[in-house]
């Protein structure tokens, strides 16, 4: 089975605080993201990435950027967290050679910015 | 247009009966589409994938595919208190390994 794992469940952090979450895959598999879901709004992507210390803005990256150092992490960076970041994080993978491309979620970050 | 739409409101099924749960998508060449199961509080699971017309089971699950209407939609068949989630429809984005999600339906499944 394809297993995600986020560093965190739940993270509380003040207003301009840089936050890491981080996010790993044990599937070698190429792709990964990191979405948002917001009430009503549903999934928003943020970032992807196809490979190794590549990444790509999805719908909305302002005030985030991401880190992929190795194939089987993918970190979402914070720079100056602001309260309406305050929100479900979601990572999740697929396998690029896949001609399906499902996507796997990890757990889900809750945070909370005060 | 976006995307995918999903256009129904809370659905309550009595436990036994069919749940049935519609979407749309806007790209004609889209070429998979996924159903994902998210429970209250939890990530987004996937439960069926499908990228042919037609019907595809899989225990009390069934998804239909019609290309020509671009809809995609799932069937639970005698419903359980625990299929009561919210169920996001998915379809893979044409040139790229991207997925466009709907805001998902919610289902209630009463005893």
């Amino acid at each position: 089975d394809v297993k995600v794992t986020q560093s965190s469940r739940y993270l509380v952090k003040r207003t301009g605080e840089k936050v890491f979450l981080e996010c790993v895959q044990d599937m070698d598999h190429e792709n990964m993201f990191w979405y948002r879901q917001d009430p009503g709004l549903g999934l928003r992507l943020i970032y992807f990435s196809y490979d190794v210390k590549m990444k790509e803005k999805g719908d909305i990256p302002e005030g985030y950027s991401v880190s992929r150092e190795k194939k089987e992490r993918f970190s979402l960076i914070l720079e100056s967290a602001s309260t309406n970041q305050t929100s479900m994080y979601l990572c999740a993978s697929s396998d690029g050679g896949s001609t399906e491309n499902e996507q796997f979620f990890g757990p889900g970050t809750r945070l909370t910015v005060l | 247009q976006k995307e995918v739409e999903q256009n129904s409101g809370p659905l309550s099924v009595p436990e036994g009966a069919i749940a049935s749960l519609n979407c749309t998508y806007s790209d004609r060449v889209s070429q998979s589409f996924f159903w994902y199961r998210q429970y209250s509080g939890k990530s987004p699971e996937l439960i069926m994938s499908i990228y042919s017309n037609g019907d595809k089971e899989d225990g009390r699950f069934t998804a239909q595919l019609n290309k020509a209407s671009q809809y995609v939609s799932l069937l639970i068949r005698d419903s359980q208190p625990s299929d009561s989630a919210t169920y996001l429809c998915a379809v893979r984005v044409r040139g790229n390994n991207r997925l466009a999600f709907g805001k998902g339906n919610q289902v209630v499944v009463i005893p």
